[in-house]
């Protein structure tokens, strides 16, 4: 079967570094999303990546390696606004997009 | 604000009641889809929808009805459903259904069947 990990929760401090991990187990694969969702509002799309190593958008990062089947969301400088829950998803060999359970990420003063 | 709406933004309905729920993007996409998305669960793609045509019914129940009169527009309609058909509905457009489109998601319709 297809699957998506990611951790239920995270709890960072304001101004600090978090680090949201995503394992994956997919037939083939054409890239990986990462989406935000703040409570109650409509995921918004952060990144992709389909190429092995690191983008970088700001204060957010992506991170990718294929051969482990691994991502990571890197956010830097951390706001209160951060506080949301972030969503992996994987496009696999029949472009459809497999999704994780989101990662609740709450941010603390 | 997506460009993606969707109409209501809270139902409550019974197990007898027929509604729908409505999308619309103004971003002239050509792909929709319906999503359900339960607390704590990866959100479940229902129906995908590309240039009108439906591609994909995700064994869904027949007590979830979609249609898709223009590529601006996707309704879901509900009858006869039960208390575990509770949850956030999300309707998504993609430029394309294919390969690497991001998706722009509406805000969803909070369902509650009582």
């Amino acid at each position: 079967g297809q699957n998506i990990d990611q951790p239920t929760e995270m709890t960072a401090t304001e101004g600090a570094i978090v680090q949201i991990n995503c394992t994956y187990q997919t037939s083939g694969f054409n890239g990986l999303f990462w989406y935000q969702q703040h409570a109650g509002e409509a995921p918004t799309f952060l990144s992709y990546n389909v190429l092995d190593g690191l983008e970088e958008k700001g204060r957010f990062s992506s991170f990718l390696s294929r051969s482990k089947g691994y991502s990571y969301l890197l956010l830097k400088e951390l706001q209160m606004k951060d506080s949301a829950s972030y969503l992996c998803a994987v496009l696999d060999s029949n472009y459809q997009l497999i999704w994780g359970a989101g990662t609740k990420l709450i941010i603390k003063p | 604000e997506t460009g993606v709406t969707q109409t209501p933004r809270h139902l409550v309905m019974g197990m007898t009641n027929k509604k729908s729920l409505k999308c619309e993007q103004h971003l002239g996409h050509n792909a929709m889809y319906w999503y359900k998305q339960s607390a704590k669960k990866p959100l479940e793609l229902m129906f995908v929808y590309n240039f009108k045509e439906q591609t994909e019914n995700n064994s869904v129940p027949s007590r979830f009805s979609p249609e898709c009169p223009n590529s601006s527009h996707l309704f879901l309609h509900l009858h006869t459903l039960q208390p575990e058909d509770s949850a956030l509905y999300l309707c998504a457009s993609s430029q394309g259904l294919a390969e690497t489109y991001e998706q722009y998601f509406g805000p969803g319709t909070r369902l509650t069947v009582t």
